[in-house]
């Protein structure tokens, strides 16, 4: 089945310790989004790559950057993890040009900051 | 500011009848609307969407109704099923940004038997 995955599904890590969280997806759609989920709030996009292009989010901190090295891959990168970045970390992907098309979600990367 | 908003963090109904759930948003440049469901430790997943020329759009047991002017927009589940019990997120999308999708804080929904 074409699917959306997230390694790792629960990743730990000490404050202020970079940390990478990857994403990889075999439906080959060519936009790629990084979604944060705290609890009991709504998903918030972080950024997204429409191809190769890198899209930031006005109010994305600059803590986050991410990477798309193929179509296929794609990966989330915190360079000095603080308490208030854990959370769910959510990995999704669309085909851009089509009329209406969904996004479609891996299960997330639960991150949690020691 | 939140544009798109679910008012109701939970719902409890009985299985077989009818779950409506609601969002309210502020933006007009919303074109895209979808309802994603999700269970525990699992991703969302899309359950059905409606385009903003339209005001309703039916799949299965699973209907969603656009009120333009009222800036508000309901999925109604009938019959509800225990299995159907999960957190259901409305999103938005906006007309000019790439897909850009803003999701509201969720609904618990769920079904007793």
């Amino acid at each position: 089945d074409a699917m959306v995955i997230q390694n790792p599904r629960y990743q730990v890590t000490q404050f202020g310790k970079p940390v990478t969280l990857s994403c990889s997806q075999t439906l080959n759609h060519n936009v790629m989004y990084w979604y944060q989920q705290k609890s009991s709030q709504a998903p918030k996009l972080l950024f997204h790559y429409y191809d190769k292009d890198f899209n930031n989010e006005a109010d994305t901190p600059d803590n986050f950057q991410s990477r798309r090295p193929n179509t296929s891959f794609c990966f989330l990168d915190i360079r000095s993890p603080g308490l208030g970045d854990a959370a769910m970390y959510l990995c999704a992907t669309s085909r851009a040009g089509g009329k209406n098309q969904p996004q479609h979600f891996g299960d997330g990367t639960r991150l949690s900051i020691l | 500011d939140q544009q798109v908003k679910q008012n109701s963090p939970s719902l409890s109904v009985q299985e077989g009848r009818i779950s409506i759930l609601n969002c309210d948003y502020t933006n007009s440049m919303f074109d895209y609307f979808l309802w994603y469901k999700k269970y525990p430790a699992e991703g969302p997943t899309f359950l059905i969407s409606i385009s903003s020329i339209k005001d309703k759009n039916e799949d299965g047991r699973f209907t969603v109704f656009l009120n333009k002017s009222a800036k508000h927009l309901s999925l109604h589940i009938v019959p509800s099923q225990p299995g159907d019990s999960a957190v259901y997120f409305c999103a938005a999308r906006f007309s000019n940004q790439g897909g850009k999708l803003i999701f509201g804080q969720g609904t618990e929904l769920s079904v007793k038997p």
